[in-house]
C-alpha cells in the first residue's frame, strides 16, 4: 500500500482479555517501531524490528506485551491480560533501511480501550 | 537511556508572529534530531530534521537549530498561519535507531 496500515483503527475490550494490534508497514521498509501515545502525550517507545528480529525491545513495559514480524513484512503487538492502564492509542511506524534521514512513517494508530 | 525534555507544554501566537520551541536531550551520543508536527486525530508527520553535524537548517518558513555542546535544540516558525495550529513533538536518536520523543507542544494560532 501507498502508507503504513494499522488495524482495528479502534478496540475496546474488557480488563484481563487478550488483544492483537496489526501493523502493515510500507512495501520494502525493513524497519518497524511501536509507539504507544495517551492522551496529551508524546509517542513511548515500546520495540523496533530491523528485519524479522526485534533490535530493540526496551520499551516494552512488561511481559503482558510482546510483538512479532515473522516475514520482517507485517507486525503483530500482543497484549494479554489487558489493564485500564494500557488504554491508549498504538502507532505503529516504518523506514526505509537506505533512506537519507531518519524520517518514521507513521500510521493512523490502533486506539486500544479497556474498560 | 535518552530523555527528551520539551517546552513549553502550549504556546500561543497571533497570526504572522513568530513561534519558537525548545527541546534538551540527555545522551551526548545522540546524532539526529527530527520534528514532528500532528493534528488532532492525524498521525503524526515529519517536518524537519537536522543532524549533529550541522548546526542549523531552513526549510521555507521552519528552521531547526542544534547546540550539540549545551545538548539543545529549537524550532522556529516565522509568519504563523492558521494551519500551522497543531502539537509538535522533538525527537533525539543516537546510533541505536530508538527515537525517543519529548511530551509535545500545542501551538495555536490566533487569527
Amino acid at each position: 500500500g501507498a502508507g503504513v496500515s494499522q488495524t482495528p483503527s479502534n478496540k475496546v475490550t474488557e480488563k484481563g482479555k487478550y488483544v492483537e494490534l496489526r501493523c502493515d508497514p510500507i512495501s520494502g521498509h525493513t524497519a518497524l517501531y511501536w509507539y504507544r501515545q495517551s492522551l496529551g502525550q508524546g509517542p513511548e517507545f515500546l520495540i523496533y524490528f530491523q528485519g524479522t528480529g526485534a533490535a530493540d525491545d526496551s520499551g516494552l513495559p512488561n511481559d503482558r506485551f510482546f510483538a512479532v514480524r515473522p516475514e520482517g513484512s507485517v507486525s503483530t503487538l500482543k497484549i494479554q491480560r489487558t489493564e485500564r492502564g494500557d488504554s491508549a492509542v498504538y502507532l505503529c511506524a516504518s523506514r526505509s533501511r537506505g533512506a537519507n534521514t531518519g524520517e518514521l512513517f507513521f500510521g493512523e494508530g490502533s486506539r486500544l480501550t479497556v474498560l | 537511556g535518552e530523555n527528551v525534555e520539551q517546552h513549553p507544554s502550549t504556546l500561543s501566537v497571533q497570526e504572522g508572529d513568530s513561534a519558537v520551541i525548545k527541546c534538551t536531550y540527555s545522551d551526548s551520543a545522540s546524532n539526529y534530531f527530527p520534528w514532528y508536527k500532528q493534528e488532532l486525530g492525524k498521525r503524526p508527520q515529519l517536518i524537519i530534521d537536522i543532524r549533529s553535524n550541522v548546526g542549523e537548517k531552513k526549510d521555507q518558513r521552519i528552521a531547526v537549530t542544534l547546540n550539540k555542546t549545551a545538548k539543545h535544540f529549537s524550532l522556529h516558525i516565522t509568519e504563523t498561519q492558521p494551519e500551522d495550529s497543531a502539537v509538535y513533538f522533538c525527537a533525539a536518536s543516537g546510533g541505536a535507531q530508538k527515537l525517543v520523543f519529548g511530551q509535545g507542544t500545542r501551538l495555536t494560532i490566533n487569527p
